[in-house]
Order: structure tokens, then C-alpha cells, then sequence
């Protein structure tokens, strides 16, 4: 299953919302997650289940969709969101990657 | 609190061996799957090998099977990926990672990863 990320990159503020959208090449059901990836720390599940937010996770992350296309927003962003993103999906062998969201600082 | 501490990277020339470890605390290791992810440089995720709780079924994508060989030991809550024959496009960042229960299942944990390359 290909799963296609966009935007790749995205400039936005402290405070603003943010939309990445993420595309599977067939139905995967709602079997898709959400990952964050910073320098220098271990990758983090931020949500499974298309929309179900890992303990932890603050709760200003969504996680939207169903079949073939998903959505992460991310309300209020903190300084602390200026990450890289990543979706995947695990309804079926390989488990596969999208491409990668760099969310930096406008 | 879970921890997943990647060693064994390095340096290696093209076609020869390199085993990875993973040394994994904080949980009770062989409730669940075990997997590497990789990322080659500048380069987005990849899946590796999964292992099955009892190390009885292991799964790989194309890309590496036949290559690569994932094991564990439950007893030393440790995590392997014996690599062979090693390519150049074998050059990553290796990432050990705990799935949930199940096979189908997210990557709810990962470890800061180790780095592979292959070059001569």
C-alpha cells in the first residue's frame, strides 16, 4: 500500500493550525497512524486508529479518516510542534510510510 | 518508562555481516512484537522485520529478505536484525521499535537508532 504524504513541507506560526493529509493507495480501513520525529529524540506515536490519540499526546492533535484518506491537524501550535511528521499504515504486510511532513517555523 | 537502546552500527564494507542489538526495558518484552524500522539518509521510514512474541514467525519486505534475519531472546528481553550480504543502499539509520500486541498493530515505541553504512 503507497501512501502518499503532502504537503512535504509546511511554514506556519505558534498559535496557527496546521492540516497534513495522507493518502493510501487502497482502503486500509482505519488502520493508519501518526508519528513525530525530532532531532536527537526517539520517534513518538502521536495516534493510531486514524484518530485515537497515544496516552500522552496533547490533545490540541486530531487525527481524522477512514478507507484511503486521513488527516492530522494540529490546533494552537506550540514551539514544540516544529517537527517532522509521518503517517503509516498497518492494515496489511509491509507496513508502509508516507513520504514526511517538515512543519518549521514561519 | 519503556526503553529501546539500539548498539552494533558501524562502518562495514560492502557484502560483508553486521548484527544490530537491542536491549529493551520498562516492559515485559515478550508480551509483544518486536520490529526494525530503517531510515537511509535524508530519506523517509522504512519497515525491516517484524518478530512474533515467541520468535516463532518473522516477517521481511523484499528488499531485505534472504539478507537479513531478525531474532530475539526473551529470557535477555533483547532484540536482533543480523544483516548479510550488506548494500550500499543498505545505509541507515537502524531503529528498534515495539508494536503492540498484535501483529497488526502501530510502532507505539521506538529506540534513538544506530547507523549502518556501507561503504568500502
Amino acid at each position: 500500500v503507497q501512501m502518499t504524504q503532502s504537503p512535504s513541507y509546511l511554514a506556519a506560526s505558534p498559535g496557527e493550525s496546521v492540516s497534513i493529509s495522507c493518502k493510501a493507495s487502497k482502503s486500509i480501513s482505519n488502520n493508519l497512524a501518526w508519528y513525530q520525529e525530532k532531532p536527537g529524540k526517539a520517534n513518538k506515536l502521536l495516534i493510531h486508529s486514524g484518530s485515537t490519540l497515544q496516552s500522552g499526546t496533547p490533545s490540541r492533535f486530531s487525527g481524522s479518516g477512514s478507507g484511503t484518506d486521513f488527516t492530522l491537524t494540529i490546533r494552537s501550535l506550540e514551539s514544540e510542534d516544529f517537527a517532522v511528521y509521518y503517517c503509516q499504515q498497518y492494515n496489511e504486510y509491509p507496513p508502509t510510510f508516507g513520504g514526511g511532513t517538515k512543519l518549521e517555523l514561519k | 518508562e519503556v526503553q529501546l537502546v539500539e548498539s552494533g552500527g558501524g562502518l562495514v564494507q560492502p557484502g560483508r555481516s553486521l548484527k544490530l542489538s537491542c536491549a529493551a526495558s520498562g516492559f515485559t518484552f515478550s508480551n509483544y512484537y518486536m520490529a526494525w524500522v530503517r531510515q537511509a539518509p535524508k530519506k523517509g521510514l522504512e519497515w525491516v522485520a517484524t518478530i512474533s512474541t515467541s520468535g516463532s514467525r518473522t516477517y521481511y519486505p523484499d528488499s531485505v529478505k534472504g539478507r537479513f534475519t531478525i531474532s530475539r531472546d526473551n529470557a535477555k528481553s533483547s532484540l536482533y536484525l543480523q544483516m548479510n550480504s550488506l548494500k550500499s543502499e543498505d545505509t541507515a539509520t537502524y531503529y528498534c521499535a515495539r508494536h503492540g500486541g498484535i501483529l497488526r498493530a502501530p510502532f507505539a515505541y521506538w529506540g534513538q537508532g544506530t547507523l549502518v553504512t556501507v561503504s568500502s
